[in-house]
């Protein structure tokens, strides 16, 4: 099975801060990575699939890269609603596994 | 507008048995798979279930393989969960959710149920 291991697990920071969320597979996933984020007492959101493209309706400010084994989720300027868990997902074999989860609060 | 919604959560005694179910709108469910993640309080997302839009491919996680069986009516665009000798640790909401595609790996999940809370206890 993939493991998937996201970093760090929490982080504090100020809106308009720029956050960097890393996540990397224990073997190759090629581009199989999406990212969501989940608020408090709602469903997970689907953010970024195929590890850089932006799922409709998702601000610009969200962006995902990385191939292979590593891969990161940028926001370019934290906002208020963006304050959240996030979660990276391989979708390249089953069990399509998710991180453990990155939960952005306010510094 | 893709709608998902869940149903059948209640509170359940060890060994008990349940069915969840997932009533869709919105898109041609036949052509999607479709994924029940789950996620006990304070815990991450865990896939346990998954299934193909003609339903001839199934994968379960190992935590559930032989007590769960996930399946499809595709007249009825609904989607189920039957969960059978159910344990303390299989407590969670389970969500129901779209894949992007026909198969449920090179995918993602696109849209998600608002959930269904599933308790075993005694």
């Amino acid at each position: 099975d993939i493991q998937m291991t996201q970093s760090p697990s929490s982080l504090s920071a100020s809106v308009g801060d720029r956050v960097t969320i890393t996540c990397r597979a224990s073997q190759t996933i090629t581009n199989y990575l999406n990212w969501y984020q989940q608020k408090p007492g709602k469903a997970p959101k689907l953010l970024i699939y195929s590890a850089s493209t932006l799922q409709s309706g998702v601000p610009s400010r969200f962006s995902g890269s990385g191939s292979g084994t590593d891969f990161i989720l940028t926001i370019s300027s934290l906002q208020p609603e963006d304050f959240a868990t996030y979660y990276c997902q391989q979708g390249y074999s089953t069990p399509c596994s998710f991180g453990q989860g990155t939960k952005v609060e306010i510094k | 507008e893709v709608q998902l919604l869940e149903s059948g959560g209640v509170l359940v005694q060890p060994g008990g048995s349940l069915r969840i179910s997932c009533a869709t709108s919105g898109f041609t469910f036949s052509s999607y798979a479709m994924n029940w993640v789950r996620q006990a309080p304070g815990k991450g997302l865990e896939s346990v279930s998954a299934i193909s839009g003609t339903g001839a491919n199934t994968y379960y996680a190992d935590s559930v393989k032989g007590r769960f069986t996930i399946s499809r009516d595709n007249s009825k665009h609904t989607l189920y969960l039957q969960m059978n000798g159910l344990r303390a640790e299989d407590t969670a909401i389970y969500y129901c959710a779209k894949v992007s595609g026909s198969y449920y790996i090179h995918n993602s999940l696109d849209h998600w149920g608002q959930g269904t809370l599933v308790t075993v206890s005694s």
